[in-house]
């Protein structure tokens, strides 16, 4: 166990409808992490956090947005849903940014777009 | 822009034997770190082994150790006396100075009786 909590596990949803995930990062760690792993684009950085403010962003489609709360955790909202955005969406926490500090993912939140 | 290559999609390997994972990266970075992690069927991301690129030694976990080699810009895995639990995909990620980090391909180690 990472300390890592996300939820929900599993989410189905249908297509141009709008899902939020939500995580938790493990106590102490002010950076939040979310990354969106599927068979065609592997493992991809989308948004990183810290303390509260955007701190860089990847491949994050206009579609997605998210945002870390005053508690530290964090949420990626994901709409207009489309079906390439099936995929297993992770959040990962470290301790602080920058300094190399290791990041723990959490179980990952399974999406279905059906 | 940061690429880490992972060419091998699939390494089998039998109990108590040692295998070998290979990962290349590409970076004008002179500050960053090399991790590898494991992804086992539950598709938890586990972190297996870290190394700091102005550190010289090789780091070891138990039966993990890596080859950094920081001019030939490899980072490999050595799994040593093999188990089944060890059965998983492995990627090697890159962090730089920013802190996302940038994952390979993967490869899938299968473990054999």
């Amino acid at each position: 166990d990472s300390g890592v909590t996300q939820t929900p596990k599993h989410l189905i949803t249908a297509t141009g409808q709008r899902v939020t995930l939500r995580c938790s990062p493990r106590s102490g760690d002010l950076s939040v992490y979310w990354y969106q792993q599927s068979l065609d684009q592997g493992l991809q950085f989308l948004i990183q956090y810290y303390n509260g403010e955007e701190r860089a962003k990847g491949n994050i489609l206009e579609r997605f947005s998210a945002q870390q709360f005053p508690d530290l955790h964090s949420e990626l909202n994901l709409s207009s849903l489309e079906l390439g955005d099936s995929a297993l969406y992770f959040c990962a926490s470290s301790v602080a940014d920058p300094g190399g500090e290791t990041q723990y993912f959490g179980p990952g939140t399974r999406l279905l777009v059906l | 822009a940061q690429t880490v290559t992972q060419s091998q999609p699939e390494m089998s390997v039998q109990e108590a034997e040692t295998v070998t994972l290979s990962c290349t990266y590409d970076t004008s970075e002179s500050d960053y770190y090399l991790f590898w992690y494991k992804q086992p069927p539950s598709r938890q991301m586990i972190l297996v082994i870290r190394q700091e690129a102005y550190k010289q030694q090789n780091a070891t976990e138990n039966r993990f150790s890596v080859n950094f080699q920081k001019a030939a810009k490899s980072f490999s895995l050595k799994i040593s006396d093999s188990q089944l639990g060890d059965a998983a995909m492995y990627f090697c990620a890159y962090r730089g100075s920013w802190g996302k980090l940038q994952f390979g391909a993967g490869t899938q180690v299968v473990v054999t009786p």
